[in-house]
């Protein structure tokens, strides 16, 4: 079965305090693997999208990894806007469809 | 920029009764999908729509949701009825294609059954 799996489920930081959020997941075969923010009462904002194991991407403080098992946010020098919660997502070429199996997220907080 | 459109923003209903949503995506995407987010959760897939055809709706309750995309536009979800179990936040994304495209989300709809 598809799978994904985030952890932590909840990260504090302080200002200025990197950090990262992983992403695991098992798949019968990756399309793609999605990287989305949402903020509370709001639709996931598209962030990042990674298809192939050593792919990186970037923008702004943030920069994701992709390796065959699991995906890294990496978030460096976070500052209060960047409170939110993270979703990962993959598509998986064994569906039906092209539907993204989301992953619960990582709530994140930065206090200033 | 453009942007997903749902409506309404917040529908709160009684238990029993019939509750539709509306979804515009991005012109010129062919790919629509219905997701449902219960608080605390992952969206997961209702219905994907390629243009007006369903692709995949081995998610969706179908004694009591149903969903359409007549011109391969604009979609709807309907339930009836609703339950107390459907409270939740219902999000339509788009895509320019089917494969993996990105996928753009609207601000969803917040249904609450009392």
């Amino acid at each position: 079965e598809d799978q994904v799996t985030q952890s932590p489920e909840a990260l504090r930081l302080q200002e200025g305090e990197s950090s990262s959020l992983n992403c695991s997941y098992t798949v019968s075969g990756l399309r793609g693997l999605f990287w989305y923010r949402q903020d509370p009462g709001k639709g996931p904002e598209f962030l990042f999208t990674l298809y192939s194991a050593g792919e990186e991407k970037e923008k702004e403080r943030l920069k994701a990894t992709l390796t065959k098992k699991e995906s890294f946010l990496h978030i460096t020098a976070p500052k209060p806007e960047d409170s939110a919660t993270y979703l990962c997502a993959v598509q998986a070429s064994g569906q039906a469809g092209t539907a993204l199996i989301f992953g619960k997220g990582t709530t994140l907080s930065v206090s200033s | 920029e453009a942007e997903v459109a749902q409506s309404p923003r917040y529908k709160i209903t009684e238990k029993s009764q019939a509750v539709a949503f509306w979804c515009d995506p991005i012109s010129g995407h062919a790919t629509l999908y219905w997701y449902r987010q219960i608080l605390g959760q992952g969206p997961e897939l209702l219905v994907q729509f390629q243009d007006e055809s369903v692709v995949d709706d081995s998610q969706l309750p179908k004694d009591r949701f149903s969903a359409e995309r007549l011109k391969g536009v604009d979609s709807t979800l309907k339930i009836q009825p609703a339950e107390l179990g459907d409270s939740a936040m219902y999000l339509c994304a788009s895509s320019y294609d089917r494969g993996a495209d990105t996928q753009y989300f609207g601000p969803g709809t917040r249904l609450t059954v009392l």
